[in-house]
Parts: structure tokens; C-alpha cells; sequence
């Protein structure tokens, strides 16, 4: 079982609120990734992390920003929530062997 | 990375043996094959990963041709619950600048 965690699982917020949605793993892996999925749709990659303090852009343009201050916790953040941001995010770890290990996800409903 | 092709979607029946092709013309030296499961709602699950030849575990086979321009995931005997997205991934995940990037994946649907 794999021990990467997020939360909240579901989350209904207002437009204009800022929000943060957690991602801890208790593996040690040095890479961190997150991705917006739509239902049915493709699975879009919007941030990742080689190791701590070091964050880059995916291939898919997102509002939301992250950090990396501890190995373990790769949290992504929005300053002001819009309908437009309603997905769900993934967040995966991996030890860079191309074996990833992906949370519960986290559904995000913005209204 | 290497871009990937695959089929978007695929039809199959309970107990019968189920083969997704991935294309993959411009694989690197370095670069592995991985490929992915995920179920509605949930995050991909890594299934198998191969450099060529062939690779077989408890879920899946791959099996890569010399020219590693493509590869085949084989499920042996699919039951319902193997209806998802598969995908596909081609990389060189040791280096540090490689993303983890998904495609569109191959929608499988088994019936009974």
C-alpha cells in the first residue's frame, strides 16, 4: 500500500477564497507531482518537484502555485478560487524509477 | 519524452486475452516503458515497466520488439473489474528533469 496521503478528499468553496490542498508521502522520494484530471478526460500535469526547493510548470498552464520546504509535503495552493478551477487533483510521488505512487485525489467543487 | 500512440479505446469480453499496442517511434537509448491503470475517481496505478524483450508479472505481460518502437501490454484473461484507462508512458525517469506525463490512454471495457 502506498503511503502518500491528501486532503482534503473533497472540498466545496466559494469564488475568491483561497484554498490549499496537502500532499504528504512517508516514502522518501525525492519526486512530487500533481495533476488536474476532468471526469473522463485526460490526466494533465501541472506541477513537479525534483527534491526540496525545487519546483517546475507541467505541461498544463494552472493558476495554483506549490512549495517544497520538506521532503515529505508538496502542497498546492490557490490565492482565488474560480468555478474554472472545479477538477479533481492528483498528487504522486515517485523515487525516479518511473514507478509512481498516486493519493486518494483531491475533488475540488468551486462555486 | 518520447510521444506515445496508442488507441483511444477497446472492446473486450470476460476471459478473453487482451492486447494494447503502444507506438513509440522516437524512443531514446535511456528511455523505459511503463504502463499505467486507472479506475474512475482514483489515481493510475503503475502495472508493469520494460527496456525490451519481455517482461511478465502477476497482473500483465509487456513484450517490447528489438527496435523498442513500439510495445504490447497483454492482460491474460480479463474480468470485469479490468474495465479502465491504460496508459502508456516512455521516459528516462532517472533523470531528474523528466516529467511524469500522461496521455490520452486506451479506454478498455470489458463486457460480460
Amino acid at each position: 500500500e502506498a503511503d502518500i496521503y491528501q486532503t482534503p478528499r473533497y472540498l466545496v468553496i466559494g469564488t475568491g477564497k483561497k484554498i490549499t490542498l496537502e500532499c504528504s508521502q512517508t516514502m522518501g522520494h525525492d519526486k512530487m507531482y500533481w495533476y488536474q484530471q476532468d471526469p473522463g478526460m485526460e490526466l494533465h500535469l501541472i506541477h513537479y518537484s525534483y527534491g526540496v526547493n525545487s519546483t517546475e510548470k507541467g505541461d498544463l498552464s494552472s493558476e495554483s502555485t506549490v512549495s517544497r520546504i520538506r521532503t515529505e509535503h508538496f502542497p498546492l495552493t490557490l490565492e482565488s478560487a474560480r468555478p474554472s478551477h472545479t477538477s479533481q487533483y492528483l498528487c504522486a510521488s515517485s523515487a525516479g524509477t518511473g514507478e509512481a505512487f498516486f493519493g486518494q485525489g483531491t475533488r475540488l467543487t468551486v462555486v | 519524452l518520447a510521444k506515445t500512440t496508442q488507441p483511444i479505446s477497446m472492446d473486450s469480453y470476460e476471459g478473453q486475452e487482451v492486447n494494447i499496442t503502444c507506438s513509440h517511434n522516437n524512443i531514446a537509448t535511456n528511455d523505459y516503458i511503463t504502463w499505467y491503470q486507472q479506475f474512475p475517481s482514483q489515481g493510475p496505478r503503475f502495472i508493469i515497466q520494460g527496456y525490451k524483450t519481455k517482461v511478465t508479472n502477476e497482473v500483465a505481460s509487456l513484450f517490447i520488439p528489438a527496435d523498442r518502437k513500439s510495445s504490447t501490454l497483454s492482460l491474460p484473461r480479463v474480468s470485469l473489474s479490468d474495465t479502465a484507462v491504460y496508459y502508456c508512458l516512455v521516459g528516462a525517469y532517472n533523470n531528474a528533469g523528466n516529467m511524469l506525463t500522461f496521455g490520452g490512454g486506451t479506454r478498455l471495457m470489458v463486457k460480460p
